[in-house]
């Protein structure tokens, strides 16, 4: 199956520092690509979608301003969280859709610690 | 508004047995219906998929069953094993478009 991967895995950092989570498919290419939250025993929560050279599509009630996101090639996508905070702190995972196959392939997460 | 309605929430079931998680949707717009596998810790994977011009479709121990005419799929593992432990996820999405996820199960296979 296709593979994304996401760097970096687990990251701590402290409040009110800016944290940058990347997103590759290696072995395709994604025009589109999508970032979730989950929470633990959790569903995933669709944050943005992101288009290739295009800006970001957000899901209601996540600030633009503060989860930043830039699609910049058919293969990467970043998220950066400005200014985190504690109740940022979740596990950010991204998925990237392969248009031959009309299906989405996740990264493996990256879990976010802000202190 | 939850597109796709997933049950039942958590499932235990014994070494060798089956283990059945069923979906629902409404839009019927949706023409692709995945499931995803996902361990603690780690991104889902995909499963299984199947689109709506077939009713059943088996891969391995993996089988979906798909009732267009009541808008219902249901995953169905047979010989469940231990390591089929995860949560399992549902989705729904119109082709070209965002996916829908259900709200997940939780499996447990006991030895």
């Amino acid at each position: 199956g296709a593979v994304v991967s996401q760097h970096p895995s687990w990251v701590i950092c402290k409040s009110g520092t800016s944290v940058k989570i990347e997103c590759r498919s290696l072995d395709f290419q994604a025009t589109t690509m999508f970032w979730y939250r989950q929470f633990p025993k959790q569903s995933l929560m669709l944050m943005a979608t992101s288009n290739e050279g295009s800006k970001a599509t957000y899901e209601q009630g996540v600030e633009k301003d503060k989860f930043l996101i830039n699609h910049a090639s058919l293969t990467l996508s970043t998220l950066t969280v400005t200014s985190a905070h504690p109740e940022d702190s979740s596990f950010y995972i991204c998925s990237a859709r392969d248009v031959r196959q009309e299906t989405q392939y996740f990264g493996p997460g990256t879990r976010l610690l802000v202190l | 508004q939850q597109q796709v309605k997933q049950s039942p929430q958590s499932l235990i079931v014994q070494k060798g047995g089956i283990s059945i998680i069923n979906c629902a949707y409404e839009n019927t717009a949706f023409d692709y219906f995945p499931w995803y596998q996902q361990f603690p810790g780690k991104g889902p994977a995909l499963l299984i998929a199947i689109r709506p011009d077939v009713s059943e479709k088996k891969e391995g121990r993996f089988t979906i069953s798909f009732n267009k005419s009541a808008k219902q799929f249901s995953l169905h593992i047979m010989d469940s094993q231990p390591g089929d432990s995860a949560t399992y996820f549902c989705a729904a999405t119109p082709t070209g478009n965002q996916f829908y996820f259900g709200t997940g199960t939780s499996l447990t296979v006991i030895p």
